[in-house]
């Protein structure tokens, strides 16, 4: 079974600061990796994903997030963040070749200060 | 390009009433579809998915049931709403090859 952590509830920050979110997951198989992104009131919307290749990948809105094995990590960082980032992000799992069942963290909250 | 749509958005309704959410998908075919929950302060659980018509998997015991009447239709019903129901529930979609999800706007469901 697979299980994801993000170690910080919450995450503080000023305006055009660079920011870095933890994401750790266990898995005993492959997997896929994603971070979400949630708006108040809104669904989630996909940031950017690992699947397969270059562990740097790039997603929407500047972040980027670096898949690393050996750590079982996938941090997300922008490098200067701007108000429009306070959200709620979401990094989740699932198990390659499986239902594409997706395992969430529970979310850290960006609070973007100006 | 693909559409995904949830209705209502918000929903008020009491103890031990009926519940039915609709979410349907455009621009694809055959697509895996899913729904979750997300529980005040709490992540979001998995608690049905769907590989095709009439075909559901649940992921826990729960007051709630799921049904796919069409290829781009997943509906989520209760015929006795609990307090605990309450929450936000997502409708997501993927491809055959499961790889990646895409998730509605959301139903906002407040049972008191």
């Amino acid at each position: 079974a697979q299980s994801v952590t993000q170690l910080d509830s919450q995450v503080p920050v000023f305006e055009e600061a660079p920011v870095e979110l933890r994401c750790n997951y266990s898995s005993s198989v492959s997997v896929y990796l994603f971070w979400y992104v949630q708006y108040p009131n809104q669904g989630l919307q996909l940031l950017l994903k690992y699947l397969s290749g270059s562990t740097l990948v790039k997603g929407i809105n500047g972040f980027e997030a670096e898949f690393n094995k050996s750590q079982t990590s996938f941090h997300l960082r922008k490098p200067s963040v701007h108000i429009s980032d306070t959200a709620e992000y979401f990094c989740a799992v699932s198990e390659v070749g499986n239902t594409g069942k997706l395992i969430f963290g529970q979310g850290t909250t960006l609070q973007v200060k100006p | 390009s693909q559409t995904i749509h949830q209705w209502p958005a918000t929903l008020v309704q009491p103890v031990g009433s009926p519940l039915s959410l609709e979410c349907t998908v455009e621009g694809t075919s055959n697509p895996n579809l899913y729904w979750y929950r997300q529980a005040a302060g709490r992540g979001l659980q998995l608690l049905f998915y769907s590989v095709g018509i009439g075909q559901i998997s649940s992921e826990v015991p729960q007051n709630l049931s799921a049904s796919r009447p069409q290829d781009r239709q997943f509906i989520l019903s209760s015929k006795k709403l609990l307090l605990s129901d309450s929450g936000f529930y997502l409708c997501a979609w993927s491809g055959l090859a499961k790889e990646t999800q895409y998730f509605g706007p959301g139903t906002r469901l407040l049972v008191l």
